[in-house]
């Protein structure tokens, strides 16, 4: 089992807004910050965002991060087919002292 | 431009060792923290380990201490990873990723593309 928690599967039909969400505790989600990373079949994975709600140079606006407490979500906004991928969020743990993901998320575009 | 090359994985049997290392280029190395991360087959992302980037400070998942080491040499802007004990369960694609700040986190801003490691008999 993940540290962070994610719904396996997620789904929307193209122009849709669809949330992940990514659930942690008081070590990790809480007292750092989330990062989201977008996995395309067969790549590396990509940073989507960081520290939280920050988009890195090349990312759409159609992708935004939010965090509240122990929990984070990833929301995309107008669902393109190409938005199809593995979404993994990831914090650092001061309990462990090292880094965490989620398990994933498969976001499949209807 | 920044580029993470991996090499070194292959197929050893269980209980053997491996070495895997990285090469950066398009940065300044000894500025930034760089980690490793692996994915089992069909499987989600494990952080694996960091290191700083002056190489004082790193750290390791629990699955990994003790057996694990990593280390990077400045000079030749090269990242590595030296496996020991290796398990079944270390089967994966390792990749390395380059940190924007010298403090090891998970903000991994580049990629490489990979290495396998497969432990089989």
């Amino acid at each position: 089992q993940s540290v962070l928690t994610q719904p396996p599967s997620a789904s929307g039909t193209p122009g849709q807004r669809v949330t992940i969400s990514c659930s942690g505790s008081s070590s990790n989600i809480e007292s750092n910050y989330v990062y989201w990373y977008q996995q395309l079949p067969g790549t590396a994975p990509k940073l989507l965002i960081y520290r939280n709600n920050q988009r890195p140079s090349g990312v759409p606006d159609r992708f935004s991060g939010s965090k509240s407490g122990t929990s984070a979500s990833l929301a995309i906004s107008g669902l393109r087919s190409e938005d199809e991928a593995d979404y993994y969020c990831a914090a650092w743990d001061d309990s462990l002292r090292g880094g965490v993901f989620g398990g994933g998320t498969k976001l499949t575009v209807l | 431009e920044v580029q993470l090359l991996e090499s070194g994985g292959g197929l050893v049997q269980p209980g053997g060792s491996l070495r895997l290392s990285c090469a950066a280029s398009g940065f300044t190395f000894t500025s930034y923290a760089v980690s490793w991360v692996r994915q089992a087959p069909g499987k989600g992302l494990q952080w694996v380990s960091g290191i700083s980037g002056s190489g004082v400070n790193t750290y390791y998942a629990d699955s990994v201490k003790g057996r694990f080491t990593i280390s990077r040499d400045n000079s030749k802007n090269t990242l590595y990873l030296q496996m020991n004990s290796l398990r079944a369960e270390d089967t994966a694609i390792y990749y390395c990723a380059k940190i924007p700040m010298t403090t090891v986190t998970t903000y991994l801003d580049y990629w490489g593309q990979g290495t396998l490691v497969t432990v089989s008999s």
